[in-house]
């Protein structure tokens, strides 16, 4: 398998739930990204990772988690959403951080009821 | 700080037709941009990036986009539009300029192609 998955495709969750995402590499990348992308909104970075540390939080809320056990793998763990945090979470790799060119995964379909 | 505009939230052409998506830059640095395409329920792919080489750059797909300094833009066209160019495309910029930094991306322009 190449490029970045991610599963789930789609997740419904009350907003008690915990739940995770995931997200894998399989490019040899060193840095990996979480995104948001909501209706109407441009697509917002949320955490930004470098050789499995985490760099970059943009005053993202705590009821999301990111963890990043290596530079293979990112997860997103989800508890006590919120409604308005329904959206296309995408995941992101790239060859180091910076602006070179990132590669996407499909992304996860959230929605919080 | 650096931002990007794309003009016109939905484009429709015919096929066959040019393609014009509007993408105005704010940089207080040397810029470098990129255009995203994002097709239904997929990722986003890059389809080409300026990085202060050329000011002509040639992508994927045909699509090309021109880095034009004295109007902060980077618009991005294609002479002839087909059914597949039909997605969302995104213009974005490095947030601290150059290489560093991370990618600020415009609210997107969706493209539909008429047959």
């Amino acid at each position: 398998e190449t490029g970045v998955t991610q599963t789930p495709r789609h997740l419904v969750m009350g907003m008690t739930n915990k739940k995770s995402l995931k997200c894998e590499q399989h490019l040899g990348h060193n840095a990996m990204y979480w995104y948001k992308q909501s209706a109407k909104k441009p697509l917002e970075l949320m955490f930004v990772y470098s050789l499995e540390e985490r760099v970059e939080n943009n005053s993202v809320p705590s009821r999301f988690s990111p963890e990043c056990p290596n530079s293979s793998h990112l997860f997103l763990h989800l508890h006590t959403l919120q409604p308005e945090d329904s959206a296309l979470y995408l995941c992101a790799s790239s060859q180091v951080t910076g602006v070179t060119e990132a590669f996407f995964g499909q992304g996860t379909r959230l929605t919080v009821v | 700080a650096q931002s990007v505009t794309q003009l016109g939230s939905h484009v429709s052409v015919s096929e066959g037709a040019l393609v014009l998506l509007r993408c105005n830059y704010s940089s207080s640095v040397p810029p470098y941009l990129f255009w995203y395409v994002q097709y239904p329920n997929q990722g986003l792919q890059l389809l080409l990036k300026y990085t202060s080489a050329a000011t002509l750059v040639k992508g994927i797909n045909g699509f090309e986009a021109e880095f034009k300094k004295s109007e902060t833009s980077f618009h991005l066209t294609k002479p002839s539009a087909h059914m597949s160019d039909a997605a969302e495309y995104f213009c974005a910029v490095s947030d601290r300029g150059g290489s560093q930094g991370n990618l600020i991306f415009g609210k997107g322009t969706k493209l539909s192609v008429k047959p």
